[in-house]
């Protein structure tokens, strides 16, 4: 088993929706999370930090659930730039298989 | 914030040949630096850990006498894909956290190489 699982995708959303992603990890032991954005053919870069009390960044909210071992992605108001393959990573730097985002007009 | 500068962002070369990739912290130390490989379409896969003055750390089922891992500076990683084959043509990426900003802050990512062995 992977030790962090994410949504397999892909998810293809009109603008204006509201979409969410989840990856489950295996460690209980990992400390910290983060969200990563990565577009076609460049790297990835930092969305958010994830933490337990959540946190909100414009349109993005992110939750940790360490009881269930899972962290989420919010994304309010999509717009036609969101769309890009998120990654859920733990402190030990494994990432998920990512999740397509596709926003259309 | 952070800067990590990864060399060269391409690379074209002949089968049996060795390829060196490096990876560079330019405004701070990263005593850690982290190697992956993306295959199209798929995601990142953690091959090694680099400790600068250690040996470096593999992940199961990378083969460390063919990617040489060198961190013999607190700014300087290097991977090098020895013999490389058709089947090594991959995208390559560093990463690294400045130890400066806390562990929230995630880890800043090289701008990756493109190797495609002919």
């Amino acid at each position: 088993r992977k030790e962090v699982e994410q949504d397999p995708g892909p998810f293809n959303v009109p603008e204006g929706a509201t979409v969410a992603f989840n990856c489950t990890y295996s460690n209980s032991a990992s400390q910290s999370f983060f969200w990563y954005r990565q577009d076609c053919r460049k790297e990835p870069k930092l969305l958010m930090s994830v933490y337990s009390s959540g946190n909100e960044d414009g349109r993005f909210t992110a939750q940790l659930n360490r009881a269930s071992q899972y962290i989420s992605l919010l994304i309010r108001d999509s717009k036609l730039s969101d769309s890009a393959t998120y990654l859920c990573v733990s402190n030990d730097m494994r990432f998920g298989a990512g999740t397509r985002l596709t926003v259309k007009p | 914030g952070a800067v990590v500068s990864q060399h060269p962002s391409w690379v074209i070369c002949k089968s049996g040949t060795s390829v060196k990739i490096e990876c560079r912290s330019l405004d701070f130390q990263a005593t850690t630096m982290f190697w992956y490989r993306q295959f199209p379409k798929q995601s990142l896969m953690l091959m090694a850990t680099s400790n600068e003055g250690s040996k470096a750390t593999y992940e199961q089922g990378v083969e460390k006498d063919k990617f040489l891992i060198n961190h013999a500076s607190l700014t300087l990683s290097t991977l090098t894909v020895t013999s490389a084959h058709p089947e090594d043509s991959s995208f390559y990426i560093c990463s690294a956290r400045d130890p400066r900003q806390g562990a929230n802050y995630g880890y800043t990512f090289g701008s990756g190489t493109r190797l495609t062995v002919v």
